[in-house]
């Protein structure tokens, strides 16, 4: 099963950040939290991963509380096309391979 | 760099037919992973390739489902006989080394699966 909650849905200004919530409170200390999103009919794309530091790259910014039981996915400047499915994972150790347990994301809509 | 290719994009078939999926991974990318996604839902992992041999295939229905990767690049994934909940879009996904913690997965377009 998933290891994270994320709210089901959410609005964003076209132009404003998307800040998208994820809790993942029984995270181990070796586990890292990683952000997929998924534009209708598309395969699921690789955004960021982090596992104790803030992590920043030309896609999104993902902040991890001190705590690591949550974090925030960051898009600064939000536009039409980042209308999408987000997934939070947190990466499962699976006897030698690192497996993806996805849940039902954050469908989020970026209003023009 | 081409991405996963992944054929055919639709299928459409009637229950207790068969149906195969091909994917071809990212050149050089030892891992290969089949996800089914139901409509409305994550992806579930079906199957992990490392190079030709299985890692992990602890929820594909091996009753009806079958996958393999015999030369440790392209892959196929079949389904026989066809269930209506086999409805989904199956997704094919590759990595350079799925044993590494921080290794990233691809993703391919996926083949969506309609069985009447």
């Amino acid at each position: 099963d998933a290891k994270t909650t994320q709210p089901p849905s959410m609005d964003c200004a076209e132009g404003r950040a998307a800040n998208l919530p994820c809790n993942h409170s029984t995270i181990s200390g070796n586990e890292y939290v990683y952000w997929y999103r998924q534009i209708h009919s598309q395969g699921p794309q690789y955004i960021i991963h982090g596992l104790k530091n803030n992590e920043t790259n030309e896609m999104a910014s993902l902040i991890i509380t001190e705590d690591r039981k949550s974090s925030t996915l960051i898009l600064p400047h939000a536009t039409l096309r980042d209308t999408a499915v987000y997934y939070c994972i947190v990466r499962v150790p699976q006897g030698g391979s690192e497996k993806l347990v996805f849940g039902k994301g954050t469908k989020l809509t970026v209003n023009p | 760099e081409a991405g996963v290719a992944q054929s055919p994009r639709y299928k459409i078939i009637e229950k207790r037919q068969s149906v195969a999926f091909w994917c071809n991974p990212i050149s050089g990318h030892a891992t290969l992973y089949w996800y089914q996604q139901i409509l409305g839902q994550g992806p579930k992992l079906l199957i992990q390739f490392q190079n030709n041999g299985v890692v992990d295939d602890s929820q594909l229905p091996k009753d009806r489902f079958s996958a393999e990767r015999l030369k440790g690049v392209d892959s196929t994934l079949k389904i026989q006989p066809a269930k209506l909940e086999d409805s989904a879009v199956y997704l094919c996904a590759s990595s350079l080394d799925g044993g590494a913690y921080t290794d990233t997965q691809y993703f391919g377009p996926g083949t969506r699966l309609t069985v009447l």
